[in-house]
């Protein structure tokens, strides 16, 4: 059973950048069966998908987002990171990382529990 | 596009049925039949428990289950339980562009 972690820091300023990483356990990145997800739910708001990355390195962005954000691999470590940049008030959310099974009904078959960022000064 | 339309909140009592709507576009719901639905407990993963409409992964109760039609998907739940008191979410793929949209939640409530 594939597990997934987030971490990475609970807070950080206004105009610097957000990394978070996750780890994947139980299963390989590298499997071309999966993209690789950044979801996040801002506090009163639903969720909002980031973007994600193929284990190759592909990636794709919101397009709300995408001037902001990078999405990278590791697959020796078998992780996947966020970067957002430029970050505000706005960006205060819970992140959460998800796989995404390409060849079955593009479903987001398993999360991990999520971490908070407050963006504060 | 903008995200999916989903009630703020539903409640029912145990034993009840509840069904919490997923409202989209022509462009999004109604095109793609790869609805999904997830179950989020505050401090746990979300779980799916619904997908391509009306299939449940192994494992889910069959309790609950999914259908579409049109631009408005539905997920309702029979017999609730005291456990299921949750936030529930909708989400789809929608094509490359915009790649994937996600309804704006429900709380449910067991009374």
């Amino acid at each position: 059973q594939v597990q997934l972690q987030e971490s990475g820091p609970g807070l950080v300023k206004p105009s610097q950048t957000l990394s978070l990483t996750c780890t994947v356990s139980g299963g390989s990145i590298s499997s071309g069966d999966y993209y690789w997800n950044w979801i996040r739910q801002s506090p009163g708001k639903g969720l909002e998908w980031i973007g994600y990355i193929f284990y190759s390195g592909g990636t794709k962005y919101s397009a709300s987002l995408k001037s902001r954000v990078i999405i990278s691999v590791d697959t020796s470590m078998n992780q996947f990171s966020l970067s957002l940049s430029s970050v505000t008030a706005a960006d205060t959310a819970l992140y959460f990382c998800a796989r995404l099974n390409i060849h079955t009904a593009m479903i987001l078959d398993s999360w991990g529990p999520g971490t908070l960022v407050t963006v504060s000064s | 596009q903008s995200a999916l339309t989903q009630p703020a909140s539903v409640s029912g009592s145990p034993g009840q049925s509840i069904t919490i709507s997923c409202t989209g576009t022509s462009s999004d719901l109604g095109t793609y039949n790869l609805v999904c639905w997830f179950q989020h407990h505050p401090g746990k993963a979300p779980k799916l428990i619904i997908y391509e409409g009306g299939k449940r992964p192994a494992g889910v109760s069959n309790r609950f289950s999914g259908s579409k039609s049109g631009n408005t998907a539905s997920l309702t739940i029979s017999g609730l339980q005291a456990e299921d008191e949750a936030e529930y979410y909708c989400g789809s793929y929608v094509g490359s562009s915009t790649f994937y949209l996600f309804g704006t939640g429900t709380q449910v409530t067991v009374l």
